[in-house]
This record gives C-alpha cells, structure tokens and sequence, in this order.
C-alpha cells in the first residue's frame, strides 16, 4: 500500500465548477502536507500548504485535513480554464527530509 | 529571480554510458533531492541532502548516485544507466524544517 493515495483521473470539469480533490494517506505520523500544481513541460509548484487538522483558504483554494480519517482534500471554486493542470497531494512527518507524494490527479476545466 | 536550474532539459543516451544531470538553486536552501516522476507512479524520491556532505538514500535509490560537495549544487549521477531508468527527474530544495520545496523544470532522459 502507497503512504499516500490519490486517484489520478482525469477529471474534467466545465468552467466555473466547484473541484473536490481528494488524497488519502497511511501513516499516522504525517504533521505537514501540501498541495503542488505541475503543468505540462513543467515542475511542480506549491500550491497550498497545512500543518495537523484543519483548513486553509487562499483565494480560490481551499485545502482540507481530516487527521481522524487520514483525509486530504483541496477544493478549487469558480474553476477556470488556467487550472487546468495535474495536482499533486504530498505529505511528510517532520524533519526527516522525507516527503511523500500521491500520483497527481490530472484536471481539464473546459470552457 | 530565485530558482530551481536543472541541465540537460532533454537527455537521450545508451545503456552503460555514463551520466551526469546537474542541479543548483540560488536561495541557499540547505535541503535538496532528486525525484523521478513515471506515469501512474507519481513522484518518488531518489535521494536527498540535508546539507553540505550529509546525504540518504530515498524510496528509490538503485542506480543512482548523487554528491552535495557545495550547498548550491547537488548533481545526480548514473553510472552505467539502464533502460528502465528512463524517465522524468526533478531536482527540488528546501529551507530548514518542512519547508515546501521549490522544483526545477525537469529533466527528461531516455535510456535506449
């Protein structure tokens, strides 16, 4: 079993949707986890970043943590066409310079 | 501009032959690694360096080699590279702690 699992899609969308992305994770011991967004040709860029339970705004995203259930959500209101992108869940337990990714789920928002 | 500078962007070469990517960030991050990133895998870590001489080996370290003799730079090295290390491999740092990290844009190699 993967630490961290996500469904890699592809999930397509129209234009100005409510996007639910969702990863799941294994060890109890994960504190920190991110959201990153890669486009093609591209390297990940970091999206969205929580530390424990909780949620995080930040503009149009909004990410979720759900420790109990070892749940990570991010949500991307008013989708747009420009989000289109693979989005990557990752998760890491301290300072162990171990960060562990999920398998990015491809988004197309089409107009 | 702070960034994450990887060469070659694109890398074809043989079985056995002797490689090297290069990676350096300009934000004097202490902590680096080097993923590869393969279709329905995801991102998986090959090796990584807290800080200057001090590196560990990753989930998938088989193959590789890497050496962090400056802080700004962390080169992989493959040393007789095989065809199933054809892939795509980004090099990525970090401050202190559980800093994000910053990727670079990748390289792409394929080994024939």
């Amino acid at each position: 079993q993967k630490e961290v699992e996500q469904d890699p899609g592809p999930l397509s969308v129209p234009e100005g949707a409510i996007v639910s992305l969702n990863c799941t994770y294994s060890n109890s011991a994960f504190q920190y986890f991110m959201w990153y967004r890669q486009y093609s040709r591209k390297g990940p860029e970091l999206l969205m970043y929580t530390y424990s339970s909780g949620n995080k705004e930040d503009g149009r995203f909004t990410a979720q943590v759900d420790k109990s259930s070892k749940y990570i959500s991010l949500f991307i209101r008013d989708s747009q066409p420009s989000d289109s992108a693979t989005y990557l869940c990752a998760a890491c337990s301290g300072n162990t310079g171990k960060l562990i990714f999920g398998q990015g789920t491809t988004l197309q928002v089409k107009p | 501009e702070a960034q994450v500078t990887q060469n070659p962007r694109y890398l074809i070469t043989v079985t056995g032959k002797k490689l090297t990517v290069t990676c350096s960030q300009n934000m004097n991050h202490e902590y680096m690694s080097w993923y590869r990133q393969d279709p329905g895998l995801g991102l998986r870590q090959i090796y990584y360096s807290m800080n200057v001489e001090v590196t560990d080996k990753g989930d998938v370290p088989e193959g590789y080699k890497v050496s962090r003799k400056e802080k700004r730079n962390f080169p992989l090295i493959l040393e007789s590279p095989s065809p199933n290390q054809t892939s795509l491999y980004f090099c990525a740092s970090g401050g202190a702690g559980n800093s994000p990290l910053h990727f670079g844009n990748g390289t792409r190699l394929t080994v024939t």
